[in-house]
């Protein structure tokens, strides 16, 4: 069965380090999501992306945030300048086309991202 | 703004008991609903979905959900909850085609 995948699984870096998430979504997918949660608080929507551009962003999602496609398998999101307050789990989620598809989004396992 | 409230943080059941799990939502159209479990340190599998329908819908692992227009809810239920149940559940609402989760509860199982 189709699956996201998302790498590392497990990030640990120094505050203010750039970092670079990976995530593969199912191949003909191409809505694609990045939700982060907060430990021990509840999954938050930080930007979805289509047709090579973002569709929406949530208001955590400020300019040390970035999205690409950079291929036609890989979406990542980049976090320029990390702050204490980043640690988190990130999930990507990817959604079809189809007509119930689109309603229905598939997570990754998600990347734990520690910042010191 | 459309919002899930899940009112209750932690629920402890006893192994092979009856589960039943609260969420509220709040939206103005028919609404998309979801399920979503997460063991420890794993990611969100999705249990059960409503689009439209038949208001009861069967999820995987045992569990149903039921759609209820005139009280605003979509509780997830299992008859006879096993130790591997243990995990946090969440409630989801499809807003402008994202996801906007409630707070989770966490379900504790004692044998």
């Amino acid at each position: 069965e189709p699956e996201v995948t998302q790498t590392p699984s497990h990030q640990v870096t120094q505050m203010g380090q750039e970092v670079i998430l990976r995530c593969v979504p199912i191949s003909n997918h191409l809505y694609f999501y990045w939700y982060r949660q907060i430990l021990g608080q509840k999954v938050e929507f930080l930007v979805s992306f289509y047709n090579n551009e973002i569709s929406e962003k949530s208001e955590i999602f400020d300019d040390q945030f970035s999205v690409e496609r950079p291929d036609g398998s890989n979406f990542t999101l980049k976090i320029r300048s990390t702050k204490l307050e980043d640690s988190a789990m990130y999930f990507c989620a990817s959604t079809g086309v189809g007509l119930e598809d689109y309603n229905e989004q598939f997570f990754g396992p998600g990347t734990r991202l520690t910042v010191l | 703004a459309q919002s899930v409230t899940q009112p209750d943080i932690h629920i402890t059941v006893s192994e092979g008991a009856s589960l039943e799990l609260r969420c509220n939502y709040s939206y103005g159209a028919t609404p998309y609903l979801f399920w979503y479990v997460q063991s420890p340190g794993q990611g969100l599998q999705l249990l059960l979905k409503y689009f439209s329908g038949d208001t009861l819908v069967q999820g995987i692992k045992g569990f149903e959900a039921e759609f209820k227009r005139s009280q605003s809810s979509f509780n997830l239920r299992k008859p006879s909850v096993h130790w591997s149940d243990a995990a946090e559940y969440f409630c989801a609402v499809l807003n402008d085609y994202k996801l906007s989760f409630g707070a989770g509860t966490t379900v504790t199982v004692r044998a």
